[in-house]
């Protein structure tokens, strides 16, 4: 168990539904990443929060929008589902953004839409 | 440019034979850290090893070692008495720039023969 926890774990749902995906970090690291991994697009970083504000933002698309909360959970939500949006999600923490720290990583949650 | 190159798509070794994974990586920052990840295929993002630029030495974490040559830009994962459950993919990273934004490589897939 590394610490960060995402659920689901695995979620199948159809095209042009709204999905929510849950983490949460570490015990003590501040900073949340959201990646996504396909096949052919390898990780793509999406968002970042750092204690509870928006820190830096990658690929997201519009569809998709995430928040971290005052407990310092942090959700992604993904609306209008295409099936190019099948992919693993991951949700990475770290202690702070330092480059000295390194992101432990959730264990992801697999979309798959159908 | 690519911050991080992974040369190598696939790679096999012989079970207790080592291997060596290359990476490149490209940054005019003076202070960067470099990470290897490994993701077999349940899919988790296992964190594996850490260099920081301005350190001396090589890290190295029991079977895990980098080779870091600074002129040369590149940090190579060598693993030692490879063993089965080595198969993965292993991923490349580096931390730097103001944000000190991660950058992942398209990582190499391992497979260790017994």
């Amino acid at each position: 168990d590394s610490g960060v926890t995402q659920t689901p774990k695995h979620l199948i749902t159809a095209t042009g539904q709204r999905v929510t995906l849950r983490c949460s970090p570490r015990s003590g690291d501040l900073s949340v990443y959201w990646y996504q991994q396909s096949l052919d697009q390898g990780l793509q970083f999406l968002i970042q929060y750092y204690n509870g504000e928006e820190r830096a933002k990658g690929n997201i698309l519009e569809r998709f929008s995430a928040q971290q909360f005052p407990d310092l959970h942090s959700e992604l939500n993904l609306s209008s589902l295409e099936l190019g949006d099948s992919a693993l999600y991951f949700c990475a923490s770290s202690p702070r953004t330092g480059r000295g720290y390194g992101y432990t990583f959730g264990s992801g949650t697999r979309l798959t839409v159908v | 440019a690519q911050k991080i190159t992974q040369t190598q798509p696939g790679m096999f070794v012989q079970e207790k034979e080592a291997v060596t994974l290359d990476c490149t990586y490209d940054t005019s920052d003076p202070s960067y850290g470099l990470f290897w990840y490994k993701q077999p295929s349940s899919g988790e993002m296992i964190f594996l090893i850490y260099q920081g630029s301005y350190d001396q030495q090589n890290a190295t974490e029991g079977r895990y070692s980098l080779n870091f040559q600074k002129a040369r830009k590149s940090a190579n994962l060598v693993i030692s008495a490879s063993q089965l459950g080595d198969s993965a993919m292993y991923f490349c990273a580096m931390r730097e720039g103001p944000g000190n934004q991660f950058y992942f490589g398209t990582g190499t897939s391992l497979t260790v023969i017994p």
